[in-house]
C-alpha cells in the first residue's frame, strides 16, 4: 500500500517571502500522480498543484511550484511571495493511475501553514 | 458548474439516531469518494464508487455505516445508529475516470457531524 508522510505538522512564512514544504511516498509503482491540496478554516479542499511520475519537468502554477524527485520519492510545494490568505492546512496526496480498482487518493496528515505580516 | 454539493453542511444529532448525508457530484463524474476527516485520524477513504458501482468499501468503520449510489447524480453515507466517536467531517469527493489522465478530485464543502 501506499503511504504519503508529511514530517512538519506546522510551518511560518512572513509575507512575501518563500517556504517549501516537505512531502516524502512509499510506492512500488512506476506510474502514478502526485497533489497538493489546500484546506483553508472554511474547510473546503482546493486542489493546488498536480504533477505526473512520468513527467520529468516540475509542474508550476503561477507562486506555486513543486520539486519532484522521483528517485528519493519526494514532492515539495514551494509557495513564492507569501500571501496572507495562503494560510492553511496543505495536504500532500498520492493516487495511482485509473485502471481497475486502483483510482484512490492517499493523503498525507498535513502541514498547517501560518502566514504573519 | 456547481460543483460537487453537500447536505446538510452542519448535522447535530443524538447518540443512536440515524444520520444521512447526501451528495451530488459533477456532472459527468463518474468516480465517487467518501471521506471522513478528524484530527485524530486525518483523511481516511470510507468507500468509492465508478459508474454507480461500489469499487472499495474496506474504509467503512464497521456495519452502522452504509453508502449507496442509486445513480449518477445522487449517492448517500448513513450512519445507524450514530454513536459519539463517529463525530467528524465528511467530504464527498468526484472525478472523472479516465485511464492516463491525471485527474484529482473535486471535493464537496462537507458535512460537519456532531453526536452528542
Amino acid at each position: 500500500a501506499q503511504t504519503v508522510t508529511q514530517s512538519q505538522p506546522e510551518m511560518s512564512v512572513q509575507e512575501a517571502e518563500t517556504v517549501t514544504l516537505s512531502c516524502t511516498y512509499d510506492t512500488s509503482e512506476s506510474d502514478y500522480y502526485l497533489f497538493w491540496y489546500k484546506q483553508p478554516p472554511s474547510r473546503q479542499m482546493i486542489l493546488v498543484i498536480r504533477q505526473e511520475a512520468y513527467k520529468q519537468q516540475n509542474a508550476t502554477e503561477n507562486r506555486f511550484s513543486v520539486n519532484f524527485q522521483k528517485a528519493a520519492k519526494s514532492f515539495s510545494l514551494k509557495i513564492s511571495d507569501s500571501q496572507l490568505g495562503d494560510a492553511a492546512m496543505y495536504f500532500c496526496a498520492y493516487r495511482s493511475p485509473p485502471g481497475g480498482t486502483a483510482s484512490k487518493l492517499t493523503f498525507g496528515t498535513g502541514t498547517r501553514l501560518q502566514v504573519t505580516l | 458548474d456547481a460543483g460537487v454539493i453537500q447536505s446538510p453542511r452542519h448535522e447535530v444529532t443524538e447518540m443512536g439516531q440515524e444520520v444521512t448525508l447526501r451528495c451530488k457530484p459533477i456532472s459527468g463524474h463518474n468516480s465517487l469518494f467518501w471521506y471522513r476527516q478528524t484530527m485524530m485520524r486525518g483523511l481516511e477513504l470510507l468507500i468509492y464508487f465508478n459508474n454507480n458501482v461500489p469499487i472499495d468499501d474496506s474504509g467503512m468503520p464497521e456495519d452502522r455505516f452504509s453508502a449507496k449510489m442509486p445513480n449518477a447524480s445522487f449517492s448517500t453515507l448513513k450512519i445507524q445508529p450514530s454513536e459519539p466517536r463517529d463525530s467528524a467531517v465528511y467530504f464527498c469527493a468526484s472525478s472523472p475516470y479516465r485511464v492516463l489522465s491525471p485527474y484529482g478530485y473535486t471535493f464537496g464543502s462537507g458535512t460537519r457531524l456532531t453526536v452528542v
